[in-house]
């Protein structure tokens, strides 16, 4: 089974401080990959930064980071600065290829994470 | 703005009525996913569509269909609908098959009473 957790269901942390949101997930493929959306207040899904398992490299996106330890299956993020704009759940997912062509996102439960002023 | 659009924002039906929810991609994107996020459940991925065709099925129950017409927007079709149907159902679209990062539309509220 292909399953995603987020062990967190909801932080808070202090604005301009630095905060790390959990994941892991479970897989037997080799190949897949994995994204951290943002659902803000407005409801809209918002692609944060995606990973491919295959690079070892950690990918960035300005104030997002995530370290990837594909050995443990483990895929956090790590939010540098936070601004009050990131007060939003959180939604750690994943894609492997099926077959066919069919890839569909499997994702957590979510985390709801505040931003203080 | 994803560029995807979805239609209607909101919806307010009774039980066993049936809706349609429409979903238009980003331009040049051939796929068409369709979640739902309900409270309990979370996203769960309902289906996949191609250039037209379906290459995928998630938790979609029998009485839910859709399909991908040929200027590639796509319908979702609820029937018979019961209170356990209210949920956020979200479209997305990405340029073809591959595990492409897919962008979402701004989702359908739908309430059942």
């Amino acid at each position: 089974a292909q399953t995603v957790t987020q062990s967190q269901p909801e932080m808070s942390v202090q604005e301009a401080e630095t905060v790390t949101l959990s994941c892991t997930y479970d897989t037997s493929e080799s190949n897949y990959y994995l994204f951290w959306y943002k659902q803000p207040p407005s409801r809209q899904m918002i692609l944060v930064i995606r990973q491919e398992a295959y690079k070892q490299q950690n990918a960035t996106e300005n104030r997002f980071s995530v370290n990837f330890q594909k050995a443990a299956k483990s895929f956090s993020l790590k939010i540098s600065d936070s601004q009050l704009g990131d007060t939003a759940m959180y939604f750690c997912a994943f894609i492997v290829s099926g077959r066919g062509g069919s890839e569909k996102l499997v994702f957590g439960k979510g985390m709801k994470l505040t931003v203080n002023p | 703005d994803s560029g995807v659009t979805q239609t209607p924002k909101h919806l307010i039906t009774a039980t066993g009525q049936r809706v349609t929810l429409r979903c238009s991609p980003r331009s040049g994107d051939l796929s068409v996913y369709w979640y739902q996020q309900s409270l309990d459940q979370g996203l769960q991925f309902l289906i996949q569509y191609y250039n037209g065709e379906e290459r995928a099925k998630g938790n979609i129950l029998e009485r839910f269909s859709a399909q991908q017409f040929p200027d590639l927007h796509s319908e979702l079709n609820l029937s018979s609908l019961e209170l356990g149907d209210s949920a956020l159902y979200f479209c997305a679209s990405t340029i073809g098959t591959g595990p492409y990062e897919q962008y979402f539309g701004p989702g359908t509220r739908l309430t059942v009473t």
